[in-house]
């Protein structure tokens, strides 16, 4: 049964830092990771996705990185700024090609100005 | 224009009654998902439908039935409601299934009494 984790379950930083938010995941046999994100009393916004066959992805200021055969990946926000301060959110996707998310528990992330 | 939308955005209602949630998009989208969102923020697929084909149906009590009229809705029916069921439901579609990056609507927060 796949189960994923992120660490840590909250984080505080000053404004300029880069920061790097972890996901682990039990079972690698994925079809690929989603990184999201959820602001407070909203939906979810998709950030990344990573093709079980890539091993990162860019977008602005962040970057994320996968690595399948140990169950890993990382989230890495360069520059950070108050306005990033949400919830982010890992999941994977089964090889079964279904479409079924699996969620970690989230990293909340504070940005303080 | 909302891609993914939801109504009603709250609902509070009282232990034993029925309710529906309603989702539409307009993102010409072949799948849609329902996911539930607990109070510890813990996301959970329920269920999934491709072009009105019942796909994921996880360990849901059977007081929850989808409907899916069309491809662009996807309907959550909740029968004789318990104050477990309180959380956000969040309607997600995307383009055909499991390789595409999942977009998510603002969620339903119900509260039963």
């Amino acid at each position: 049964k796949q189960e994923v984790t992120q660490i840590p379950a909250a984080l505080s930083v000053p404004e300029g830092e880069n920061l790097v938010l972890n996901c682990s995941f039990t079972d690698s046999a994925i079809y690929n990771l989603q990184w999201f994100r959820q602001d407070p009393g909203k939906g979810l916004t998709s950030l990344l996705l990573i093709q079980s066959s890539q091993r990162e992805q860019t977008s602005g200021r962040l970057n994320a990185s996968l690595d399948k055969s140990s169950g890993r990946s990382t989230l890495y926000i360069a520059a950070s700024q108050p306005g990033d301060s949400a919830t982010y959110l890992c999941a994977v996707s089964g090889s079964s090609n279904t479409g079924k998310l699996i969620f970690g528990q989230g990293t909340t992330l504070q940005v303080k100005p | 224009d909302t891609a993914v939308s939801q109504t009603p955005k709250y609902l509070v209602t009282q232990m034993g009654n029925d309710k529906s949630i309603k989702c539409e998009q307009n993102l010409g989208h072949d799948t849609m998902y329902w996911y539930k969102q607990d109070s510890k923020k813990f996301l959970k697929i329920m269920f999934s439908y491709n072009n009105k084909e019942l796909i994921i149906n996880e360990t849901v009590p059977n007081r929850f039935s989808p409907k899916s009229p069309d491809k662009a809705h996807l309907n959550l029916h909740i029968n004789s409601l318990e104050l477990g069921d309180s959380a956000v439901y969040f309607c997600a579609s995307s383009h055909s299934g499991g390789w595409e990056t999942q977009y998510f609507g603002p969620g339903t927060r119900l509260l039963v009494l």
